[in-house]
C-alpha cells in the first residue's frame, strides 16, 4: 500500500491564482480530512469527509473548497489564493476520526 | 474552537533521560491519541487510548488516558537521538467526527 499520497510536494502561487491539492488513499478509507499546519498552531482543521459524496467543514474552511466523488480522493481546491495561505497541507484518512494516518503535506506559498 | 494547552512547549534533554509531557481540555474527550512529526514529513500515529485510566504503551512510549478524561500525558523513557521532533496530542469529544489537535510539543536532545 502506498497510503496517503498528496500532490504537489511544494506549490508556490501568485495572489488570486486558483489551484487543485490533491490527496489520494489506497487503504479504502472513509473518513479524509484537510489540516493546515502553520508555526506555533498545530494542525486545523479545513474540511472533513465521512464518506464518498459527503464534506463537511472543519474550523477554518474559508477560502478553501473540497469534493468527494470515490472513497480514494479528496482533492482540496484553493479558489482565490491570498498570502494568509501559505502553510503546510495535511491530508489524513481513517476507517474513523479516531486514528488517522497523515500523507507527506504540500508546502504552499502565496507570495 | 475547542483548545488542547499541550505543555511544555519545548523541552531540550540530554540522550537517556527520560520525558513528560501533557496536554490538558476544558472538556470532556472520549479519545485521546499522541502523535510525532518529523521534520518535513506528516504526523504518524504513536498511541491511542479509549477509555478514562487507560495506560498504554509503545516501546520506550507511555500514555495515559488522564480520569477526569480532560486530560492525557506521554511518557519517554531512555530518550535516544530518533526521539527528536514535535510530539502532538489530539482529542476527540463524544459524538464529534472532528479531531482537536494541541499545539505540539517540541523535543531537542543536546548532544
Amino acid at each position: 500500500n502506498a497510503g496517503v499520497t498528496q500532490t504537489p510536494k511544494f506549490q508556490v502561487l501568485k495572489t488570486g491564482q486558483s489551484m487543485t491539492l490533491q490527496c489520494a488513499q489506497d487503504m479504502n478509507h472513509e473518513y479524509m480530512s484537510w489540516y493546515r499546519q502553520d508555526p506555533g498552531m498545530g494542525l486545523r482543521l479545513i474540511h472533513y469527509s465521512v464518506g464518498a459524496g459527503i464534506t463537511d467543514q472543519g474550523e477554518v474552511p474559508n477560502g478553501y473548497n473540497v469534493s468527494r466523488s470515490t472513497t480514494e480522493d479528496f482533492p482540496l481546491r484553493l479558489l482565490s489564493a491570498a498570502p494568509s495561505q501559505t502553510s503546510v497541507y495535511f491530508c489524513a484518512s481513517s476507517y474513523s476520526p479516531h486514528e488517522q494516518y497523515f500523507g507527506p503535506g504540500t508546502r504552499l506559498t502565496v507570495t | 474552537g475547542q483548545q488542547l494547552n499541550q505543555s511544555p512547549q519545548s523541552m531540550f534533554i540530554q540522550e537517556g533521560e527520560d520525558v513528560s509531557m501533557n496536554c490538558t481540555s476544558s472538556s470532556i474527550f472520549n479519545t485521546w491519541l499522541w502523535y510525532k512529526q518529523d521534520p518535513g514529513e506528516g504526523p504518524v500515529l504513536l498511541i491511542a487510548l479509549y477509555k478514562a485510566g487507560e495506560l498504554t504503551s509503545n516501546g520506550r512510549l507511555t500514555a495515559q488516558f488522564g480520569i477526569t478524561r480532560k486530560d492525557s500525558f506521554l511518557n519517554i523513557s531512555a530518550s535516544i537521538p530518533s526521539d527528536v521532533g514535535i510530539y502532538f496530542c489530539a482529542g476527540r469529544m463524544e459524538g464529534n467526527e472532528k479531531l482537536t489537535f494541541g499545539t505540539g510539543t517540541r523535543l531537542t536532545i543536546i548532544p
